[in-house]
């Protein structure tokens, strides 16, 4: 059974740092692509970053380019989200979700976490 | 940027059709992916490129896309399917729509 399980969530002050962790179980995870999306308290959802199995290959959206640096362990089966100079609309759960097809047109994802509440406030 | 754009809400009796829309430019160039998200639960792929559906998920549930718009529609709707569902592409980033309640009543 394919299983994420994402930690590292809390309470941030602005300008702040933290590190979100995803634990994959139940599949080879050095062979998938892997994302992280969020999703703002009653809002929608929102695409975050994007790496490709071997980690040769790393996107990441416009709102969050310079702040977060997304990163994976494949001997660890962990997937990584470094956030610094956290913001207040940076406040969400994080989801990590892997990607059958690897940041091409056809990208979807199969499988998300439970989510980690990150909440950034003074 | 490029916009995926849902309506707010859509409204179905039990065991009526349900259709969502999602439209963009060329939109029918692209793939095209719904996700289904209950209450406090995480998303769930229900469609993928534009009309696969993934193993367990009910055969009600199918997809479509063409032109600038692509639709999940829910045939014989129950009121366990009352949920949010978002669309998503890539173009040539991951983007959402905004989402769609769909209230069964």
């Amino acid at each position: 059974e394919v299983q994420l399980v994402e930690s590292g969530g809390g309470l941030v002050q602005p300008g702040g740092s933290l590190r979100l962790s995803c634990a994959a179980s139940g599949f080879t995870f050095s062979s998938y692509s892997m994302n992280w999306v969020r999703q703002a308290p009653g809002k929608g959802l929102e695409w975050v970053s994007y790496i490709s199995s071997s980690s040769s290959t790393i996107y990441y959206a416009d709102s969050v380019k310079g702040r977060f640096t997304i990163s994976r362990d494949n001997a660890k089966n962990s997937l990584y989200l470094q956030m610094n100079s956290l913001r207040d609309e940076d406040t969400a759960v994080y989801y990590c979700a892997r990607d059958p097809v690897g940041g091409s047109e056809a990208q979807y994802f199969d499988y998300w976490g439970q989510g980690t509440l990150v909440t950034v406030s003074s | 940027s490029y916009e995926l754009t849902q309506p707010p809400s859509v409204s179905v009796s039990p065991g009526q059709t349900a259709s969502i829309t999602c439209s963009g430019d060329k939109l029918g160039d692209k793939y095209a992916c719904w996700y289904q998200q209950k209450p406090g639960q995480s998303p769930v792929l229900v469609i993928y490129q534009d009309s696969k559906r993934p193993s367990g998920i009910p055969e009600r549930f199918s997809g479509s896309n063409s032109g600038n718009t692509a639709t999940l529609t829910i045939s014989g709707t129950q009121a366990m399917d009352e949920a949010d569902y978002y669309c998503q592409a890539w173009a040539p980033d991951v983007v959402f729509g905004g989402g769609t309640k769909l209230t069964v009543l």
